[in-house]
Parts: structure tokens; C-alpha cells; sequence
């Protein structure tokens, strides 16, 4: 058990809904990322948090939606996806100290599919 | 730009036997480097960290070096299991407050 959960495991949509993947931190860190995994593909780092505040954005369509209310959560609220968008979208995080973004830590991920 | 070359994509041994696991970088200013273990399906587990000042992590029959002259670290594994059976990515960190490179990853499989 890694400290960093994810919900759902798994979610099956259409490309006209409307849904959010949750991440919740039980390890007192202070910054919070979002990553997408697929198939054949290295891990692309989508949505950092330090703070509370986005620290980076990748380029990320603007179908995609972070929100991190607190240090503990963060969102990533989807709607009008594509099917090219289905992937493992895994969450993770780490303790911010002076500047430097410590070793993170990663949920198990929800595998999102998109019809 | 940082870029992280894991080959090859996957790996079969038979049970007992030691490996070893290839990752290269082509930026060899980096802060550190991580070897995680993913299981299918699931997250990533943090294996080993290197810092930059260091050339060797071990944990268990796990044993991680790292080479930055040559952009090169490789992950140990002793004695093989089949529960040893995963995707293996290696990630790299340029500086403190920079984000993680990740590798595609090596697909490793123990038979029985």
C-alpha cells in the first residue's frame, strides 16, 4: 500500500460525458502530479501541484481539467474525450522542500476507456 | 532534451538465473535516477533512487549503477523469480525541481 489512492479503478464513457478521476495522499506531502500511461509509450507527465497552486502543464488539451482543492486531493475532471485519450491515468506525490520535488509516489492508476 | 532509452521492450528468462537490465540517457547532468517496478495494470512502485554523487543502490538481489559519463544505469536483479515478473521503467530527474523522464520500460518475464 503506497499511501496514494485512486478512484475509480476503472471507467468506461462516451465521448459526449462528463466525468472526474479523484487522488487522495495519506503521506503529508505537499505536491501532487497526474500522469498518463499508454500503451507503447513512456509515462507523460500531464499536471503538477505544489501547494495547491499548478506548477506545470503540459500541453495538456483543455479537456482535461485538474483541480486540487486541498494538499491531499486532486481532480482531473474529463469531458468530450476522445478514444485516443483511453490509458492508465496514474496519480502520484511527493514533499516539496525548498524548491526540490522529492522522490514521488504513485497510485495504482485508473484505466479509463473512451468509446 | 532528456531522453530515456530502455532496450530491449521485453525480457524472458527461465527461473534461477541473474539478470541484468539496461537503461540510457542521453543529458548525463542529472540530479538522479529511479528504477520503478510496475505490475499489470497497476501503479508504479519505486524499486531503487540513485543520487547524482552516487554509483550504486542495492536493495535485496536488487542492485541499481549508474554511470552518468556514459548515460547509462543498470538494475541487478540476483537469482531470479517468477514473481519477479513485471515491467521495469527507469526514470531520470535533470534537477531538483525538474520533472521525471521516463523510459518506455523492459517487460520482463520469469518462467518457471
Amino acid at each position: 500500500e503506497t499511501g496514494v489512492t485512486q478512484t475509480p479503478r476503472h471507467l468506461v464513457m462516451g465521448m459526449t460525458n462528463k466525468k472526474s478521476l479523484k487522488c487522495e495522499q495519506h503521506l503529508g506531502h505537499n505536491a501532487m502530479y497526474w500522469y498518463k500511461q499508454s500503451a507503447k509509450k513512456p509515462l507523460e507527465l500531464m499536471f503538477v501541484y505544489s501547494l495547491e497552486e499548478r506548477v506545470e502543464n503540459n500541453s495538456v488539451p483543455s479537456r482535461f481539467s485538474p483541480e486540487c482543492p486541498n494538499s491531499s486531493h486532486l481532480f482531473l475532471h474529463l469531458h468530450t474525450l476522445q478514444p485516443e485519450d483511453s490509458a492508465l491515468y496514474l496519480c502520484a506525490s511527493s514533499r516539496v522542500l525548498a524548491g526540490v520535488f522529492n522522490e514521488q509516489f504513485f497510485g495504482p492508476g485508473t484505466r479509463l476507456t473512451v468509446l | 532534451k532528456q531522453e530515456v532509452t530502455q532496450i530491449p521492450a521485453a525480457l524472458s528468462v527461465p527461473e534461477g538465473e541473474n539478470l541484468v537490465l539496461n537503461c540510457s540517457f542521453t543529458d548525463s547532468a542529472i540530479y538522479n535516477l529511479q528504477w520503478f517496478r510496475q505490475d499489470p495494470g497497476k501503479g508504479l512502485t519505486s524499486l531503487l533512487l540513485i543520487q547524482s554523487s552516487q554509483r550504486e543502490q542495492t536493495s535485496g538481489r536488487l542492485n541499481a549503477s549508474l554511470d552518468k559519463s556514459s548515460g547509462r544505469s543498470t538494475l541487478y536483479i540476483a537469482a531470479s523469480q517468477p514473481g519477479d515478473s513485471a515491467t521495469y521503467l527507469c526514470a531520470v530527474k535533470t534537477g531538483a525541481n525538474s520533472k521525471l523522464t521516463f523510459g518506455k520500460g523492459i517487460t520482463l518475464s520469469v518462467r518457471p
